[in-house]
C-alpha cells in the first residue's frame, strides 16, 4: 500500500509555544490530505480537510486559528497547533489516500504533550 | 451525522479461537468502509476496504463482511495469534475520502 509519513512522532513543548506536524505522501500524490485527533479510549475525530494549493476545510467546533493548516504541495500538509496548552495534548493523525473514495493511508501518529 | 458503534468494545479469547468483531452505522448511504488495525500509541494499519457495491473482502486471515442496507460490517479473523492482539477500528467513507470511526475493538489473544 501508498506510504504516509508523519514526523515527529512525539513532541514535548511548553504551554503558550506553537508545534508544527508534518504529514508527507511518499509515494503518491494526495490533493487532499486529513488531519484527524484522537483522546484515550476514544474515536479518531475528523479535524479539517486538508486542499492543495486551497484554504482548508474545518469541522465543526474545531477553531481554524488555532490548528493552522498549510498544504502547499502534492505531497505535503502541516499542522501547527499555535499557542498550546495542556488540553491541547492529544494524539494527532493524518491520513491521505491516491485518488476520490479509495483506500485511506494513515500516518504513524503524533503525541503532542503540552506542559 | 454519520455514527459508528463498534461491539464488543474488549474482548479476551485464547489463541486458536476465531474473532468476530462487529461494526453498525447509522447512514447507508456511505461509498466504502474500511477496517484498520491500531497498535498502542501508534498509527492505524489499514486492513481491509470494503466499497459499497461489495458484500466481502478477504485478506489471509481476515474476513471483512459488508450490508450496506441495515448497516452493519463484521471483521472475522481465524484462528486467533497473539500477534493479533490490537485495538481494531472500522471507518465509514461517506464521501470525499472524510472518514467517521468507530471506538474501536480492543482485542487481546491469550497464549
Amino acid at each position: 500500500g501508498a506510504v504516509v509519513s508523519q514526523h515527529p512522532s512525539r513532541v514535548i513543548c511548553k504551554s503558550g509555544t506553537s508545534v508544527k506536524i508534518e504529514c508527507r505522501s511518499l509515494d503518491f500524490q494526495a490533493t487532499t490530505m486529513f488531519w484527524y485527533r484522537q483522546f484515550p479510549k476514544q474515536s479518531l475525530m475528523l479535524m479539517a480537510t486538508s486542499n492543495e494549493g486551497s484554504k482548508a476545510t474545518y469541522e465543526q467546533g474545531v477553531e481554524k486559528d488555532k490548528f493552522l493548516i498549510n498544504h502547499a504541495s502534492l505531497t505535503l500538509s502541516t499542522l501547527t497547533v499555535t499557542s498550546a496548552h495542556p488540553e491541547d495534548s492529544s494524539f494527532y493523525i493524518c491520513s491521505a489516500s491516491d485518488s476520490l473514495n479509495t483506500e485511506a493511508f494513515f500516518g504513524q501518529g503524533t503525541r503532542l504533550t503540552v506542559v | 451525522k454519520q455514527e459508528v458503534t463498534q461491539i464488543p468494545a474488549a474482548l479476551s479469547v485464547p489463541e486458536g479461537e476465531n474473532l468476530v468483531l462487529n461494526c453498525s452505522f447509522t447512514d447507508s448511504a456511505i461509498y466504502n468502509l474500511q477496517w484498520f488495525r491500531q497498535d498502542p500509541g501508534k498509527g492505524l494499519t489499514s486492513l481491509l476496504l470494503i466499497q459499497s457495491s461489495q458484500r466481502e473482502q478477504t485478506s489471509g486471515r481476515l474476513n471483512a463482511s459488508l450490508d450496506k442496507s441495515s448497516g452493519r460490517s463484521t471483521l472475522y479473523i481465524a484462528a486467533s495469534q497473539p500477534g493479533d492482539s490490537a485495538t481494531y477500528l472500522c471507518a465509514v467513507n461517506g464521501g470525499n475520502n472524510r472518514l467517521a470511526f468507530g471506538k474501536g475493538n480492543q482485542v487481546v489473544v491469550i497464549p
